[in-house]
């Protein structure tokens, strides 16, 4: 079974520019989340979906947002692009009631 | 706001010593999951202890919890070269258990294992 499956695994954007970043979860989890990894610290939480609705969003500017298909798929987006966006984006998937996240590979943006 | 506090943050250890990493948080869950990381690579999980007194072990590691004093630990046993990695644990807040979790992660402890 495939895992949790990140794209792109790296880009290159410049400061201003918008980003989208794209996430399928494990066959059969229907609940997605995104975490942001700056380097050197612990991921911090940014949004849960689930049933293609938000049910959770961390402490992200207005900048960050994020939507569910029908299939369960997942995407972030983010305006604006500022420096200190370069992170590592994790998403995650897992059960409807939860044992933990398994995360995919991520997506390693850094904005120039 | 729930927050998770790792210690130590960097541990260096030769080969067959033995150490423990410490996570405290700060309000009640049941919930409480480690993972590795390699530098450059995404999140491996290695335990997810559900219960005040669980312990859990797979090969040189083994984690505990003791939701009571809101500890979990992660014991290291005869170390080796290959658990080189930084190590985290996160903590699940019993909100939204019917969808999973929110997880709030600690800082990380990078562990390197000279030989």
């Amino acid at each position: 079974d495939a895992g949790v499956t990140q794209s792109p695994t790296h880009l290159i954007k410049t400061r201003g520019q918008h980003v989208t970043l794209r996430c399928s979860p494990i066959s059969g989890h229907k609940s997605v989340s995104w975490y942001q990894q700056v380097l050197g610290q612990g991921p911090q939480f940014i949004f849960q979906y689930y049933e293609k609705e938000e049910r959770g969003r961390g402490n992200f500017p207005d900048r960050f947002s994020a939507r569910q298909f029908p299939n369960y798929s997942s995407e972030l987006n983010v305006n604006a692009l500022l420096l200190g966006d370069s992170a590592l984006y994790l998403c995650a998937s897992s059960h409807r009631q939860g044992y933990g996240y398994t995360f995919g590979s991520g997506t390693r943006l850094t904005v120039v | 706001e729930l927050k998770v506090e790792q210690n130590p943050l960097f541990l260096s250890m030769q080969e067959g010593k033995n150490y423990t990493i410490y996570c405290n948080y700060s309000t009640t869950s049941d919930r409480l999951y480690w993972y590795r990381q390699d530098p450059g690579k995404s999140l491996e999980s290695l335990f997810v202890l559900l219960s005040n007194g669980a312990v859990k072990q797979e090969g040189r590691l083994m984690a505990s919890l003791d939701t009571k004093a809101r500890l979990s630990t992660l014991h290291i046993t005869a170390a080796v070269h290959d658990l080189s990695a930084t190590y985290f644990c996160a903590v699940g807040p019993e909100l939204d258990m019917e969808y999973g979790n929110k997880l709030v992660f600690g800082a990380g402890t990078i562990l390197r294992v000279k030989s």
